[in-house]
């Protein structure tokens, strides 16, 4: 059971190339998530699914763009990177527990830098 | 307001008590989260609290809830070198979302 596949863990960009960070989940969620994570800043929340089909806006949505392909599937594309977009990117989906809490699992993380 | 404040380093000789403590504004949170992070890798879930209950305990974990305040702490006892990495403190936002802390850095010391 792989959970939160994330890919590629490393990536070197320069100003303005575009890439798409991919990530699948085995678990069979409905929901996904794409987080970003700065020292000092906790993670932010990018851009989430909460279904196959819908996307929605998190806190820092600018200078990205996600496609839910499936419901396995949920991608992040920068199109033209820029240097404040280096970061550390996390993808996780989300299970309810029958207590009703919301269980985040996550992938491993993407490493980003744009020069 | 969605804003999770947690300080961001503490040191802690091994077999000490390790408390880390977090402040959340969203009076409406229906849960409580600690997850941990280790180096290189992603979060993972250690516990969570229902905002009606003030205490959960769970082996060497127990956490504190007092939703007067808006204060949220987790316990480690016995702390040791395995419990070295960033905790973060997070609350449910709505049915979907978590809003995260910035994470507490955590290194015991021998």
């Amino acid at each position: 059971n792989a959970g939160v596949t994330q890919t590629p863990k490393f990536q070197v960009l320069k100003t303005g190339q575009s890439m798409t960070l991919q990530c699948a989940q085995d678990m069979n969620h409905n929901s996904m998530y794409w987080y970003r994570q700065d020292p000092g800043m906790g993670l932010r929340l990018i851009y989430y699914s909460a279904s196959e089909g819908t996307t929605d806006k998190g806190e820092v949505p600018n200078g990205y763009n996600v496609s839910r392909l499936n419901k396995r599937e949920f991608s992040l594309r920068l199109e033209s990177a820029a240097p404040s977009q280096t970061s550390v990117y996390f993808c996780a989906s989300k299970q309810q527990a029958a207590s009703g809490a919301n269980v985040l699992t996550f992938g491993a993380g993407s490493r980003l830098t744009v020069l | 307001g969605e804003d999770v404040e947690q300080s961001l380093f503490l040191s802690v000789r091994e077999g000490d008590s390790s408390v880390i403590n977090c402040t959340y504004t969203d009076s409406s949170s229906t849960y409580l989260y600690w997850y941990k992070q280790e180096p290189g890798a992603g979060l993972q879930l250690l516990t969570y609290i229902f905002s009606n209950m003030d205490m959960k305990q769970d082996q060497r974990l127990t956490v504190l809830l007092n939703k007067k305040d808006k204060h949220l702490s987790l316990r480690i006892a016995d702390t040791q070198t395995g419990d070295s990495a960033i905790y973060f403190c997070a609350e449910s936002i709505g049915d979907y979302k978590l809003s995260f802390g910035a994470g507490t850095t955590v290194t015991v010391r021998a």
